[in-house]
């Protein structure tokens, strides 16, 4: 069963404008939640983490949202730059992150100049 | 500051083969993950190290995959008997220990089981 859900595979979005990527999850136990940008022949790069304590979490371009009761995140990217087309990665883990991760599959992200 | 290392970046096997991925990690890191990825998918968790001890093992697909990391800092995947379905891109990722900590991941070992 999947756990992380990211149900848009593909997502492309006009340079400058914001960009929003949708992730949801299923268990409960849940209380970390990261995303991770990932290019071609490289590992997956943390972007930013929010705690289940928390609904919003900021840092420069990217904010990520957390709706607890709607098992729902979310990652904004505003303004969308051309370096930020790649796959994107939501991410979830348990006791605050010191456990494994479990993954969605990925949404990839196309910045059109 | 050097990151996440894995050797080799890629590795091709004929089935049947045994195979050993290394990690070296982050100095200092005390958690030490590895994980499965295949084509089109996120990534899938194989097992996961606190220093030298191995406090999850769940995610391991078979007992021909086994993982050490005997003085806690490098760790060895070995697949014994590959499989055309062990081909995978197999990434290791490090952290802080103590919760609040994001995983690091290294590049990547791409293994084509012929």
């Amino acid at each position: 069963d999947q756990q992380v859900k990211q149900n848009s595979p593909s997502l492309s979005v006009q340079e400058g404008r914001i960009s929003i990527l949708n992730c949801d999850y299923t268990n409960s136990m849940f209380d970390y939640f990261l995303w991770y940008k990932k290019y071609p022949a490289e590992g997956p790069t943390f972007l930013i983490s929010i705690s289940s304590i928390k609904d919003k979490n900021e840092d420069g371009r990217f904010t990520v949202f957390l709706n607890k009761s709607a098992k729902h995140l979310s990652l904004h990217i505003v303004p969308s730059q051309p370096g930020d087309s790649a796959v994107y990665f939501c991410a979830a883990s348990s006791n605050f992150g010191n456990e494994k991760l479990t993954f969605g599959t990925g949404t990839r992200l196309t910045i059109i100049p | 500051g050097a990151g996440v290392s894995q050797s080799p970046r890629y590795k091709v096997a004929k089935r049947g083969q045994d195979v050993a991925l290394r990690c070296d990690p982050i100095s200092g890191h005390v958690s030490l993950f590895w994980y499965q990825q295949a084509l089109g998918q996120g990534p899938e968790f194989l097992t996961y190290f606190q220093n030298e001890a191995q406090l999850d093992k769940s995610g391991l697909p078979s007992d021909r995959f086994f993982a050490e990391r005997p003085e806690g800092s490098v760790s060895t995947l070995k697949i014994q008997r590959t499989q055309q379905e062990d081909s995978a891109v197999y990434l290791c990722a490090s952290s802080l220990s103590g919760g609040g900590y994001e995983q690091f991941f290294g590049p990547g070992t791409r293994l084509t089981v012929l």
